[in-house]
């Protein structure tokens, strides 16, 4: 049974572009959140999304940043225009229905140059 | 606003000691607390949690303690091994899934 897959691990981006980066929740998972950490600090909720539809994203700017998890496919957090300060490690998790236990995938390190 | 904070940034200890990581929460309405072990280049991976309504959980080689009356918790690892050693973050939970994470404790194994 794999894990919550993320692509791509690292990913380059130059400022002003977009970076898109994807989560593969695990089997039987219905239930995805996204986290942004900075370096030497914890983890900060984005977003928490079940399928088609967005339940809270308290955490995530109003501005460039957006998040969806389709009927079909895997969840994408889209960052528009990316600046500097978004560099940062975006992790997802995921949860089956019903249980509150979130299991991590191995983030994706987004460096904006 | 809520926090979960940390009390050490750092800790070292000795191989086959006993290790105490501490956390201090704010939220009184958490439903609960989660430990978490993240090892540098990876995601955190669920060490164990423990309800609001419980205030001692064991595991494998694992203990978390929960004081409601000063707002702290803590985990406790038995026999630390090298493989111990990474950063840990207490976490609390509200909403059944809102997760506010704690600044983090890293913990050095020494052999």
């Amino acid at each position: 049974n794999a894990g919550v897959m993320q692509n791509p691990r690292h990913l380059v981006r130059r400022r002003g572009q977009e970076a898109r980066l994807r989560c593969s929740p695990m089997k039987g998972h219905s239930h995805v959140y996204w986290y942004r950490q900075l370096p030497e600090e914890g983890l900060k909720f984005m977003v928490y999304l079940q399928k088609e539809n967005i339940i809270d994203e308290s955490g995530m700017p109003k501005e460039r940043f957006s998040a969806e998890f389709p009927k079909e496919g895997p969840s994408i957090l889209r960052i528009q225009q990316v600046v500097r300060g978004d560099s940062a490690a975006y992790f997802c998790a995921s949860s089956p229905p019903g249980q509150n236990t979130q299991y991590f995938g191995p983030g994706t390190r987004l460096t904006v140059l | 606003g809520e926090n979960v904070g940390l009390h050490l940034p750092t800790l070292s200890v000795q191989e086959g000691d006993n290790s105490i990581i501490n956390c201090a929460y704010s939220n009184s309405a958490s439903d609960y607390f989660i430990w978490y072990k993240q090892e540098s280049g990876k995601g955190p991976q669920f060490i164990i949690d423990i309800r609001s309504n419980m205030d001692k959980r064991q595991g494998q080689r694992v203990t978390v303690l929960l004081n409601k009356t000063v707002k702290h918790l803590s985990l406790q690892i038995a026999a630390t091994q090298p493989g111990d050693s990474a950063v840990y973050f207490c976490a609390d939970v509200t909403g059944g899934f809102k997760t506010i994470f704690g600044a983090g404790t890293r913990l050095f194994v020494k052999a």
